[in-house]
């Protein structure tokens, strides 16, 4: 079945810093890729929707200056957290739109920013 | 924007019981999703369902879908502690094209032994 392989799985970094979040799609073509964020005991928010090769569209609230995302290629789009603050910590997961039985998830990324 | 709510909120059974999880939309429909999750893990996809009236079952979990296809229930038969974790509905508009999946707020399950 499809696979979205979502890397890496733990990142701590330190204020201020950078931090780039992949997401693969290991045996389909992605056109589209939704990117979500959780925070504890919340349900998944939705962050921004990619679409390969062109600019993402993001969900009212989200800064799409601090969170850029990046889709050049049918199999990998990226989450970059810019200039990363403690309130940044947080659980991040992609998606790719639809395979006929759902959509296939992403294993997450939990964030900590020191 | 289409909302989803879910209920209970929180459910703690016995493992043996049985118990069902509400899912309502604001809208109607086009596909609805349930996932179950254990925090800060990815999602496991249970089911979906597009079509009013439609029923699905795996193993000890079965998901309907209303006729006007606005609700949604997750029923567990005979719960085991392994079905313990927050339960997630999701759903989409899309009919030709993938849509972006808008998530009820999620059910915490906990299954005593």
């Amino acid at each position: 079945g499809a696979v979205v392989s979502q890397h890496p799985s733990r990142v701590i970094c330190k204020s201020g810093t950078s931090v780039k979040i992949e997401c693969r799609s290991l045996d389909f073509q992605a056109t589209t890729m939704f990117w979500y964020r959780q925070f504890p005991k919340k349900s998944l928010m939705l962050m921004a929707t990619s679409n390969e090769g062109s600019k993402a569209t993001y969900e009212q609230g989200v800064e799409k200056d601090k969170f850029l995302i990046n889709h050049a290629s049918l199999t990998l789009s990226t989450l970059t957290v810019t200039s990363a603050h403690p309130e940044d910590s947080s659980f991040y997961i992609c998606s790719a739109g639809g395979q006929g039985y759902g959509y296939t998830f992403g294993s997450g990324t939990r964030l900590t920013v020191v | 924007s289409q909302e989803l709510e879910q209920s209970p909120q929180s459910l703690i059974v016995q493992e043996g019981k049985n118990l069902t999880i509400n899912c309502t939309s604001s809208k109607t429909l086009y596909g609805l999703y349930w996932y179950k999750q254990k925090y800060g893990e990815g999602l496991i996809f249970l089911m979906m369902l597009q079509k009013g009236g439609e029923e699905k079952s795996h193993e000890k979990i079965t998901a309907k879908l209303d006729e006007k296809k606005q609700q949604s229930s997750l029923h567990i038969t005979a719960s085991q502690p392994s079905h313990a974790g927050i339960y997630l509905c999701g759903a989409d508009n899309a009919k030709t094209s993938y849509d972006k999946v808008i998530f009820g707020p999620g059910t915490s399950l906990s299954v005593i032994p």
